[in-house]
């Protein structure tokens, strides 16, 4: 199983909506990240998490909050976003290390729209 | 920080074509390489990969791409393009000391004219 599973696959929320972006992978990889790519534009690195902890925040408004709660899911919550944040949300897996295994498996992203 | 350029950001060729894209990075330490395709409305899938070895790596559907460690570049190839391979295609690079942050150029968008 070389999949990463992102659910849902679209979402339209209001800018006082709280609604969570979900994740899950079965590679025993310890590395998941969150990206966002707007249309037209390359993916953006948002956070890394490595062994389940924090390891990357790349400067991410505090409306968007992750969470890895075990090492196959890694969640992100979403509170009070503004029409901007809109785009498609990317997550993807990795092997954590420097080795020739630590190339990045993504879903198919969440497709996120506020209104 | 580390970069990365693509100096293309759209190509248009015809079938039978050969395709070649740029790809540079701005690291200079121990780097690992890729190419990543997203076919219209579908997810990144890793085209090929650079960690050591043999500079010149193939991938999968007939590409290949050679790092120049000396000119801090990883250019994409394809002999004969077909209609199938319109899509864009992203240069990234993951610096050993940054740890796990995959970084990607701007992309290259490829149209294919049958």
């Amino acid at each position: 199983d070389t999949e990463v599973t992102q659910t849902p696959k679209h979402l339209v929320m209001g800018m006082t909506n709280k609604k969570s972006l979900k994740c899950e992978q079965h590679m025993g990889h310890r590395a998941m990240y969150w990206y966002k790519q707007k249309a037209k534009k390359p993916p953006e690195l948002m956070f890394v998490y490595s062994y389940e902890k924090l390891s990357i925040n790349e400067s991410v408004p505090s409306r968007f909050s992750p969470e890895c709660p075990n090492s196959s899911l890694l969640n992100l919550h979403l509170h009070a976003l503004q029409p901007e944040d809109s785009a498609l949300y990317l997550c993807a897996s990795s092997q954590v290390g420097k080795g020739d295994d630590t190339e990045a498996f993504f879903g198919q992203g969440t497709r996120l729209t506020v209104v | 920080a580390q970069s990365v350029s693509q100096h293309n950001h759209h190509v248009i060729l015809s079938e039978a074509a050969s395709l070649e894209l740029g790809c540079n990075y701005s690291y200079g330490g121990t780097v690992n390489l890729f190419w990543y395709v997203q076919y219209p409305g579908q997810h990144l899938q890793l085209l090929l990969k650079y960690f050591s070895g043999d500079p010149l790596v193939k991938g999968i559907k007939g590409f290949e791409a050679e790092f120049i460690k000396s000119k801090f570049s990883f250019n994409l190839r394809k002999p004969s393009v077909q209609w199938s391979d319109t899509a864009e295609y992203f240069c990234a690079v993951n610096a050993w000391a940054a740890g796990n942050k995959l970084t990607f150029g701007g992309g290259t968008r490829v149209l294919v004219k049958p």
